[in-house]
């Protein structure tokens, strides 16, 4: 049984960076394949994707966000960390982590984790 | 980027209604497209992936089929439970992109 779950601050001011975690169970990211991507969702709006990371360490990024985010794996966690530098309040939003099932969906994803930027 | 334009950006129907949500792309996608369903507070559902297969446990009633860039998702016989918002997803190329999504409500 596939799951994942975010994990990260509630809240985060102005101009710092957040750091949200990912941590998984029922499957390795060291599987030939297998990816674990970033969305989010601002509230009322729609979802956006943010980044992925695969089983090889191929990462891909938004472009639009590109310069501020990271994303890394620890398989003997079985955690992906996503960082994005300098919030801002238009990136409060709700943050999913998925499962990337062989490059065609996400078929397992995080309960999400709500983001709030402000001072 | 591809362009995912969802139409209508909402509806209003009734159980039993068969319902049709239109996904458009700005150019090619390989037929490598996804269709979740999304409740309120809640993560999305992966309904069909490859613009037409049924993920496992997905109820028949919903299917999906393609015409070029034009990406369809019925809903045959509109359940209670289907009331919910519909986004579309390209797999095809980076960066991926969902589309404006559709909220089907209850008329």
């Amino acid at each position: 049984q596939i799951t994942l779950k975010e994990s990260g601050p509630t809240l985060v001011k102005p101009t710092q960076t957040l750091t949200l975690t990912c941590t998984f169970s029922g499957f390795a990211l060291t599987t030939s394949g297998v990816g674990v991507g970033w969305i989010r969702q601002p509230p009322g709006k729609a979802l956006e994707w943010l980044a992925l990371i695969y089983w090889d360490d191929d990462k891909r990024y938004s472009p639009s966000l590109n310069s501020r985010l990271t994303i890394t794996k620890d398989t003997s966690k079985n955690q992906v960390v996503l960082k994005m530098t300098n919030m801002d309040p238009v990136d409060t939003a709700t943050y999913f982590c998925a499962h990337d099932y062989g490059d065609y969906a996400f078929n397992y994803w995080g309960q999400g984790t709500l983001v709030t930027v402000s001072s | 980027a591809i362009q995912l334009t969802q139409s209508p950006s909402s509806l209003s129907a009734s159980v039993g209604d068969r319902v049709t949500i239109t996904c458009r792309a700005s150019q090619g996608i390989s037929s490598v497209l996804a269709w979740y369903q999304q409740k309120p507070g809640k993560a999305p559902k992966l309904l069909i992936y490859d613009a037409s297969t049924l993920e496992t446990g997905v109820p028949l009633r919903f299917s999906g089929s393609e015409s070029g860039t034009d990406f369809t998702l019925t809903i045959s016989s509109l359940q209670p439970e289907d009331f919910a918002t519909y986004y579309c997803q390209q797999f095809s190329k980076y960066p991926l992109t969902f589309g404006g999504g559709t909220k089907v409500e209850i008329k």
